[in-house]
């Protein structure tokens, strides 16, 4: 079936180092993937999205890239800071060959970044 | 527009009591979700309505959990009887289409002594 495989946290880091998160997923057809972002209390908010094959998703610094290949979508951002640290969520819609089918979360890495 | 709102944020009642969770989805927006969220589950989907109908309520956890949306502009999750392990944070979230982005409300934290 279709699924989200998030590495599991935390994720600890020191400011402005290097992020990784990965995310693979498992679907039929081609499906939009997605990460959001969740910081404490709050709900989750869309943080970037890919649409089709080799698409870059991008925002406040964050980047991710539909790999078809390897069925990946990992996170990246070059330097972390304190504010972002919360929890990320990779999920993926759109499947299916009648492009349907609700979101599937994965089950969130939390990630600490440390002054 | 003002985002999806829930009430209350906050809600602490004991075991055995009815609680009702609100929401207040996006204008527009066909389609509405109910999640919960805990430390050892995660985030789960309870249920899902389009164009206020029922869709899938696979999520449910059992016969305490009922959800209605009488109107487009409006749903309930309803617990009764409430029990300790209930507790955890209900978000609502919102769509235009099925698969498109979700726009979750700040949440309901529910706690049941």
């Amino acid at each position: 079936g279709n699924s989200v495989t998030q590495m599991e946290g935390p994720v600890t880091l020191s400011e402005e180092a290097f992020l990784t998160i990965n995310c693979t997923y498992t679907a039929t057809g081609y499906p939009s993937l997605f990460w959001y972002v969740q910081y404490p209390g709050e709900g989750l908010q869309l943080l970037l999205k890919a649409t089709k094959a080799d698409d870059k998703g991008s925002n406040k610094g964050f980047e991710a890239t539909y790999r078809k290949e390897t069925t990946s979508f990992h996170l990246e951002k070059g330097s972390v800071q304190v504010s972002d640290s919360a929890v990320y969520f990779c999920a993926l819609g759109r499947f299916g060959s009648s492009n349907t089918g609700k979101l599937i979360f994965g089950q969130g890495t939390t990630l600490q970044v440390k002054p | 527009d003002a985002g999806v709102i829930q009430s209350p944020r906050h809600e602490v009642t004991e075991m055995g009591q009815e609680v009702t969770l609100r929401c207040k989805p996006i204008s527009g927006h066909d389609y509405l979700f109910w999640y919960r969220q805990t430390m050892m589950r995660g985030l789960e989907l309870l249920i899902y309505f389009n164009n206020n109908v029922p869709i899938d309520d696979s999520g449910m956890p059992e016969d305490r959990f009922s959800a209605k949306m009488p109107n487009a502009s409006f749903s309930t999750l309803k617990i009764q009887p409430s029990e300790p392990r209930d507790s955890a944070v209900y978000f609502c979230a919102s769509s235009a289409t099925l698969s498109d982005e979700q726009f979750f409300g700040p949440g309901t934290r529910l706690t049941v002594l």
